[in-house]
């Protein structure tokens, strides 16, 4: 049973416009969460994260959100550029180790 | 990725044979992992490493063995490899650094 779900496998976006990202989870132990970035053939790349303790995170043209009442975290890319097409994972982690990815969502940018 | 090496990148089994996947930071890092990634699927994690001299079980360990040989260094080892073990596998160090995986096939 998946903890981690990404419900949008692809998500179109015009350059210069938001990319808004989403992820739900359902295990309330997870105290803290990342998001990644993949390119086809390599590895991820960490993009941002947060703790349960705080509500927004913010790095430059990303920020996340969590609502953990609703068990939702979403990821605002703005402005949106073309070089940010790529699968994005959000990863949700409880006892410092336990990592669970979601299934990830293909970020198209159009020019 | 910078810091984080894997091998091999590729690697093709027959049902049965055994094989040892290598991987080495040079971080510093204390935690290091191991995932597969299967298609239209997230990155599933099969070991880590808290500390040198330490391994737990994952979410997916069965049919998997770890070694965390030094700080550096922490291998995952196939003992009898399965179609179902065909994979992407990661291996990360830390929680934000990825090597660019191993492509593994069982025939």
């Amino acid at each position: 049973d998946q903890q981690v779900k990404q419900n949008s496998p692809s998500l179109s976006v015009q350059e210069g416009r938001i990319s808004i990202l989403n992820c739900d989870y359902t295990n309330s132990m997870f105290d803290y969460f990342l998001w990644y970035k993949k390119y086809p053939a390599e590895g991820p790349t960490f993009l941002i994260s947060i703790s349960s303790i705080k509500d927004k995170n913010e790095d430059g043209r990303f920020t996340v959100f969590l609502n953990k009442s609703a068990k939702h975290l979403s990821l605002h890319i703005v402005p949106s550029q073309p070089g940010d097409s790529a699968v994005y994972f959000c990863a949700a982690v409880y006892n410092f180790n336990k990592f669970y990815f979601g299934s990830g969502t293909k970020l198209n940018v159009k020019p | 990725n910078a810091g984080v090496t894997q091998t091999p990148k590729f690697q093709v089994l027959k049902t049965g044979q055994s094989m040892t996947l290598q991987c080495a930071q040079d971080m510093n890092h204390n935690s290091m992992y191991w995932y597969r990634q299967d298609p239209g699927m997230g990155l599933r994690l099969i070991y880590y490493s808290a500390s040198e001299g330490t391994t737990d079980k994952g979410e997916v360990p069965n049919g998997y063995n770890v070694s965390r040989l030094n700080k550096r260094e922490f291998s995952l080892r196939l003992e009898s490899a399965a179609p179902s073990q065909t994979s992407v596998y990661f291996c990360a160090s830390g929680i934000h650094h990825f090597g660019n995986g191993t492509r593994l096939t069982v025939t």
